[in-house]
């Protein structure tokens, strides 16, 4: 069974431009997160969806940061316009609807905004 | 609110040492404790979790952790490592199963021989 997957796994961009990642859970979870780790701090949480709706989307910055979940299966982040300080590693993690809930993560996707 | 505090954030060992990384948390309410390893290049593996029962958890390649309440603690230990554990480790906790981790800022484990 696949994991979670990301794309792009790198992406370097000006500031002002606009970026869109994509997270593709694995077949089934219900629930799609993601986190963000800004060089030398710890990874954040930004939102949770569960199927294609919002649960918790307390930790998203700004309004400059979207996030969709088309008809439930994979999420797009986009990121306009983005700022310095969006730089950083951002995660995606799915889990299944049933206890304990575990969360399986991808292998992020680095952001580097120049 | 919740958070967690690990308090090292670099542990150099030798193979075939033991090791133990250090986690604290904060919360006013029961949590589910969580260790992940990250090795270079990849995304974050679960190695173990508490969740209820007995505080002292098994997870993969050799790790436990002892969940200790009246310290609120939750350590990972390995009684001896390997080249291959040289990563990034980090401890998570959530209050309700199924909502956001809080992380803490993680501990670079770094195997030498």
């Amino acid at each position: 069974e696949a994991g979670v997957t990301q794309f792009p796994s790198h992406s370097v961009i000006e500031k002002g431009q606009t970026v869109t990642l994509r997270c593709d859970p694995i077949s089934g979870h219900d629930n799609l997160y993601w986190y963000r780790r800004v060089m030398g701090k710890e990874i954040k949480f930004l939102l949770h969806f569960v199927k294609e709706s919002k649960q918790d989307e307390s930790g998203m910055p700004n309004n400059r940061f979207l996030a969709e979940r088309t008809g439930g299966t994979y999420s797009t982040l986009k990121v306009q316009p983005a700022e310095l300080e969006d730089s950083g590693v951002y995660f995606c993690a799915s889990s299944p609807a049933v206890f304990p809930y575990e969360q399986y993560f991808g292998p992020g996707t680095r952001l580097t905004v120049t | 609110a919740q958070s967690v505090t690990q308090l090292d954030s670099q542990v150099p060992v030798f193979e075939e040492a033991p090791v133990e990384l250090r986690c604290n948390y904060s919360s006013s309410v029961s949590v589910y404790l969580f260790w992940y390893v990250q090795y270079p290049n990849q995304g974050l593996q679960l190695l173990l979790k508490y969740l209820s029962g007995s505080t002292l958890v098994k997870g993969i390649n050799g790790f436990e952790a002892e969940f200790n309440k009246s310290q609120t603690s939750f350590h990972l230990r390995k009684p001896s490592v390997h080249i291959s554990d040289t990563a990034e480790y980090f401890c998570a906790v959530n209050g309700q199963a199924g909502t956001a981790l809080i992380f803490g800022k993680g501990t670079t484990l770094s195997v030498s021989s």
